[in-house]
C-alpha cells in the first residue's frame, strides 16, 4: 500500500542553524501539507502546497519557512533559523483531493 | 473562530465499548475525520463523516450530526492495542481542505 515517507526521522540542530524536511508524498496525490506537533499539544496546521505553490499557510508559517516541491516527487519544509521553539514533530501529509489526508511518520526535530 | 473539544483522558476495559465525543463549531465544514496516534507516531486515518449518520468500519464507527456540531467515535471489543490518542479533525472548504484537529483524546485500554 502506498505511503507517505518522511526523511530525517531525527534531526538535532542549533539554534540558528537551518534545516530541511523531506517528504515524499503518495505518487497520484495532488495536495501536500505540513503539520506540526509540540510534544504534549494538538496537531497544528502549517501549510498546504498545491499545483505548485502555498495555497494556505497558518500564522506559524512565517518568514523562517519555506516550502518546496523541487522535482515532481520530493516536498520539503525549510526552516532558515531555527528557534527554541520549533521544537517539535513535523508531519507531512498528501491528499488525493478535498479527502482523507495520509500522514507520514515525522521528523522529530530538536532545537538545543 | 475555531474550536474543536475533546475529553482529555478516557480508560475502559479490554472488551468493552468506549465512545469518544467531539464538538466543533468551525466557520465551514467539509467533512470530519477521526484518526489514530500512538505516542511517537503519526496519525493514521480511521474514519470520515461528511452527510449525518452512522458510518461502520469493523470494531469502529463513527457519527456525525452536522447541526448539532457533534461526532462520536464508537471503538467495540477493545483490545490493549488500541490504547492511543483518538484525533478528531475538521476539514474546511477553504480551497486547501486543511485540518483543524482537537486536542485529541487519550484513551487507556485496561485488562
Amino acid at each position: 500500500e502506498p505511503e507517505v515517507t518522511q526523511t530525517p526521522s531525527h534531526q538535532v540542530t542549533q539554534m540558528g542553524q537551518e534545516v530541511i524536511l523531506r517528504c515524499v508524498p503518495i505518487s497520484n496525490h495532488l495536495y501536500f501539507y505540513w503539520y506540526r506537533q509540540i510534544l504534549g499539544q494538538k496537531v497544528e496546521f502549517l501549510v498546504s502546497f498545491y499545483n505548485n505553490e502555498i495555497s494556505e499557510k497558518s500564522e506559524i508559517f512565517d518568514d523562517q519557512f519555506s516550502v518546496e516541491r523541487p522535482d515532481g516527487s520530493n516536498f520539503t519544509l525549510k526552516i532558515r533559523s531555527t528557534k527554541l521553539e520549533d521544537s517539535a514533530m513535523y508531519f507531512c501529509a498528501s491528499s488525493e483531493a478535498a479527502e482523507t489526508q495520509y500522514f507520514g511518520p515525522g521528523t522529530r526535530l530538536l532545537v538545543l | 473562530g475555531q474550536n474543536i473539544d475533546q475529553p482529555t483522558e478516557m480508560t475502559a476495559t479490554e472488551g468493552a465499548i468506549v465512545q469518544i465525543n467531539c464538538t466543533y463549531q468551525t466557520s465551514g465544514f467539509n467533512g470530519l475525520f477521526w484518526y489514530q496516534q500512538h505516542a511517537g507516531e503519526a496519525p493514521t486515518f480511521l474514519s470520515y463523516n461528511v452527510l449525518d449518520g452512522l458510518e461502520e468500519k469493523g470494531r469502529f464507527s463513527s457519527f456525525l450530526s452536522r447541526s448539532k456540531g457533534y461526532s462520536y467515535l464508537l471503538l467495540k471489543e477493545l483490545q490493549m492495542k488500541d490504547s492511543a490518542s483518538y484525533l478528531c479533525a475538521v476539514s474546511r472548504p477553504s480551497g486547501t481542505y486543511k485540518y483543524i484537529f482537537g486536542t485529541g483524546t487519550r484513551l487507556k485500554v485496561l485488562a
